[in-house]
């Protein structure tokens, strides 16, 4: 079965400008998390989404959203970069909520200039 | 809210001994724990949960886990390190009492075994 697949896997962006992030969850997985991790910070939680619903939300701004299609894949996107969102993001699916465990993808790793 | 720690930045242990990475959390009601590891340039992968029942837990690589409800601590063990464990290590709670199954990861713990 193939794993979590994330692209593009490295992006560098200015200042202000916008970028989307794409996933696409194992097979069968219903559940997609997406993470942010930084030397700083170590892993925050962005969203989670569960039949294309954000079922759960972290503690960041508005510019930061994300959407589920119907095959269970699912975008991120994040509007007016600031150079604080350098980061590396992650994308993890899981076969339900709850009792499952995740499975992450390589990640994306944003450099904001 | 939910959190959880894991108190040491860093762990040093020599091959051969056996190891601990230290987890405790806060949460509601009864959580369900998660380890996962981190290798260099590499994802983070599932080592083991805790859900119910047993309060020690089986993982991955020779990994086992035990949940202490009355110290809210859920440690990563194993009895013989190899030069291969080293890496990142996370520690994860959910709490399913709070309508939605948000998963809050520790700092890490970075584990260096000595040959």
């Amino acid at each position: 079965k193939a794993g979590v697949t994330q692209t593009p896997r490295y992006l560098i962006k200015t200042r202000g400008q916008q970028v989307t992030l794409s996933c696409s969850p194992i097979s069968g997985h219903r559940s997609v998390s997406w993470y942010q991790q930084t030397p700083g910070q170590g892993l925050q939680f962005l969203f989670e989404y569960f039949s294309e619903t954000q079922r759960n939300k972290g503690n960041f701004p508005g510019r930061f959203s994300g959407r589920q299609f119907s095959n269970s894949r699912s975008e991120m996107n994040v509007s007016t970069l600031e150079l604080g969102d350098s980061a590396l993001y992650l994308c993890a699916s899981s076969i339900g909520q709850g009792v499952y465990e995740q499975y992450f993808g390589p990640g994306t790793r944003l450099t904001v200039t | 809210a939910q959190s959880v720690a894991q108190p040491e930045d860093q762990v040093n242990v020599a091959e051969g001994n056996p190891l601990t990475v230290k987890c405790t959390y806060s949460v509601s009601g009864n959580p369900y724990l998660f380890w996962y590891v981190q290798y260099p340039n590499r994802g983070l992968q599932f080592l083991l949960k805790y859900i119910t029942g047993d309060n020690l837990v089986k993982g991955s690589y020779g990994f086992e886990a035990e949940f202490n409800k009355s110290q809210t601590s859920f440690h990563l063990k194993k009895p013989s390190a190899l030069v291969s464990d080293s890496a990142l290590y996370f520690c994860a709670v959910r709490d399913p009492n709070t309508g939605g199954f948000k998963t809050i990861f520790g700092a890490g713990t970075r584990l260096f075994v000595k040959a």
